[in-house]
């Protein structure tokens, strides 16, 4: 069990520009789950997966950012046309769906910089 | 979704016993109680849930009394590495999206 990976870990970019990151949930868990925190805030829920199913999505993701889970395994996160305010850390967690008291597991972030 | 409270911060001395208490007045019949802890720069890492009663792990031990409006996570005999944010969540059973307050900031001290 080697973990839920994020790629990069760190990111920094103009505003303006595009941005993709990458999660690797733990093998087997079919739900994987994207958070956004900010410094001394606890994470806010952005969208979540059941396998390669997209079936919820937060207010807080506006049309320029996008999820996707093509496969059911690794998940990508897009944000077109970065401002300011993305700037954060990008969480990802994943748990397996089936029982009633699977935690969440999450990854270590991916840590945002808009210039 | 029940809203919980908890101390924003707390202190304690290296080998103390650590309890923080979290109030979640509006639980439903369905809902566990979950706590997580966050170091700096890393993501929330699971330390312990529970649904009624006592749960204890390695790490730590979760009281919840019959009411379940509040419960209490019980850190035995901290050292500094404990020093961290933890976050007490209701989570309704199906293993939904999580909501996090703000936590409670831990800081031990030598």
């Amino acid at each position: 069990d080697t973990g839920v990976s994020q790629d990069p870990r760190h990111k920094i970019t103009k505003r303006g520009q595009n941005v993709t990151f990458r999660c690797d949930p733990i093998s087997e868990h079919n739900r994987l789950y994207w958070y956004r925190q900010t410094l001394g805030q606890g994470p806010e829920f952005l969208t979540y997966f059941q396998n390669e199913a997209q079936l919820e999505k937060s207010r807080l993701l506006s049309d320029r950012f996008s999820a996707e889970r093509p496969k059911g395994s690794f998940s990508t996160l897009e944000i077109q046309r970065t401002e300011q305010g993305d700037s954060a850390m990008y969480l990802c967690a994943s748990s397996l769906g089936t029982g009633e008291d699977q935690p969440q597991h999450f990854g270590d972030g991916t840590r945002l910089s808009i210039l | 979704l029940a809203k919980t409270t908890q101390p924003i911060s707390m202190d304690s001395y290296e080998g103390q016993e650590v309890n923080i208490t979290c109030s979640h007045n509006n639980i439903a019949t369905n809902d566990y109680i979950t706590w997580y802890q966050q170091f700096p720069s890393q993501g929330p890492r699971f330390i312990i849930q529970g649904y009624k009663t006592k749960v204890t792990n390695e790490v730590a031990s979760l009281f919840i009394p019959a009411d379940r409006k509040s419960s209490t996570l019980s850190l035995p005999r901290v050292s500094l590495s404990d020093t961290a944010v933890y976050y007490c969540l209701v989570v309704p059973s199906g293993n939904t999206p999580l909501v996090f307050g703000k936590g409670t900031r831990l800081s031990v001290i030598a």
